[in-house]
């Protein structure tokens, strides 16, 4: 079975610029999230989503933003892209029975910021 | 009181010998402690979890250590080997579905052959 998926894997882009990340759950789980990992620190959460509805939002500007597809999949976007934006972005999927037990992450997409 | 302190910030273990990391909570409403192995290039992958009915819980070489009254948690690594070399993350989180998940900062872990 194909585990979370993610693309694209690296990414440049320049400041001011918008990005999209773009992530696909294990077959047959329904919940998705979204983590901001900065180097040398542990995963930080962005956005929860459940059957395409948004359940949990972390300590980000409004310039974050995230939706999830009726096959589960999700994108998150970034507008007005800022030095600090500069990180890998993990995608995590679970089984729609507890939100936070057994998260399966992505390898992630490493967003460079110049 | 969100926090997740983890120590050490890395650490360096002979071949065999018993890594020991540990993490310390504030808000007592947590109920769920996980802890995650990250290789470098992949994303975090869920080594072992416990709840705070029980004072301790094993997966193979694993262990985790559970003081409620304290609130601290540790992860043991038995029998280390050279493979187990990663970055450990523990978190913690509340069971409700609205709940969010805090993730410490990482223990960067050598196993020396």
């Amino acid at each position: 079975d194909a585990g979370v998926t993610q693309s694209p894997t690296h990414l440049i882009k320049t400041r001011g610029q918008h990005v999209t990340l773009r992530c696909s759950p294990i077959s047959g789980h329904k919940s998705v999230s979204w983590y901001q990992q900065v180097l040398g620190q542990g995963p930080q959460f962005i956005f929860q989503y459940y059957e395409k509805e948004e359940r949990g939002r972390g300590n980000f500007p409004d310039r974050f933003s995230a939706r999830q597809f009726p096959n589960y999949s999700s994108e998150l976007n970034v507008n007005a892209l800022l030095l600090g934006d500069s990180a890998l972005y993990l995608c995590a999927s679970s089984p729609a029975t507890g939100w936070n037990e057994k998260l399966f992450f992505g390898s992630g997409t490493q967003l460079s910021v110049l | 009181q969100q926090q997740v302190k983890q120590s050490p910030q890395s650490l360096i273990v002979q071949k065999g010998g018993i890594p020991i990391i540990n993490c310390a909570y504030e808000n007592t409403a947590f109920d769920y402690f996980p802890w995650y192995q990250q290789f470098p290039g992949k994303g975090p992958a869920l080594l072992i979890a416990i709840r705070p009915d029980v004072s301790e819980k094993k997966e193979g070489r694993f262990t985790i250590s559970f003081n409620k009254s304290a609130k601290q948690f540790s992860l043991h690594i038995m029998d280390s080997q050279p493979g187990d070399s990663a970055t450990y993350f523990c978190a913690a989180s509340g069971m409700n579905r609205d709940d969010k998940i805090i993730f410490g900062k990482g223990t960067r872990l050598h196993i020396l052959p």
